[in-house]
């Protein structure tokens, strides 16, 4: 069964630090992959997503995320974070093919930054 | 264009009482779903629609949740009896295509029962 874990429930940084935020999925075969964040009081916002190809994806606002088959791992990385980007933020992983868009959520990560 | 549009964005109620969820999906998108988001969780697949059909309602709590969308276009999630367990925020997302196409959320309807 596809699942996904966010070890990390919060993660507390200073503005223009370097950020990491891990994800680690279990699927059965190679999966799609996806970042979300969720700012208070809003819908889900995609921030990048992972079909196939170059491991490493681009995604808005300078964030980008690694797909590493071997650990089953797709962090999601910023070189210099600001104060905007304290929100919560959600991998997930997706079913293929007509099933996409069935995503499988981790629990999240709130992320502080601190001006 | 307009983007999901959902009401209503609060719900309190008693245990027991029922609630109706309203979600109008943007223009042209076929595929729609309902996700449960209790609080400090991620969201939780509920039942998803491929025009008016049902194509999967198995985590859908069938004796007291319904969903429909009789015409393909705008959704209604109903929970009768409602229970303090269901207290969530419910997203409503839409996507064009049958195997691609990016989710497109709302904001949610936060339901509290009392």
């Amino acid at each position: 069964a596809q699942s996904v874990t966010q070890p990390d429930a919060r993660v507390t940084v200073s503005e223009g630090a370097s950020l990491q935020l891990r994800c680690k999925y279990s699927y059965s075969g190679t999966p799609y992959l996806f970042w979300y964040v969720q700012y208070p009081r809003q819908g889900l916002q995609l921030l990048l997503k992972y079909y196939s190809g170059d491991p490493v994806v681009q995604g808005v606002n300078g964030f980008e995320a690694e797909f590493i088959k071997s650990n089953s791992s797709f962090h999601l990385r910023k070189a210099s974070v600001h104060w905007s980007d304290s929100a919560v933020y959600f991998c997930a992983v997706s079913d293929r093919g007509s099933a996409l868009g069935r995503l499988h959520f981790g629990a999240g990560t709130q992320l502080i930054v601190i001006p | 264009e307009a983007g999901v549009t959902q009401s209503p964005r609060y719900a309190v109620l008693q245990e027991g009482q029922a609630v109706s969820f309203w979600c109008d999906p943007i223009s042209g998108h076929d595929t729609l779903y309902w996700y449960q988001q209790p609080r400090d969780q991620g969201p939780q697949l509920l039942v998803y629609f491929r025009d008016e059909a049902v194509i999967d309602n198995s985590q859908l709590p069938s004796d007291r949740f319904s969903a429909v969308r009789p015409k393909g276009t705008n959704s209604t999630l109903k929970i009768q009896s409602a229970k303090q367990g269901d207290t969530a925020t419910y997203l409503c997302a839409s996507r064009q295509g049958r195997n691609t196409g990016q989710l497109y959320f709302g904001e949610g309807s936060k339901l509290t029962v009392l």
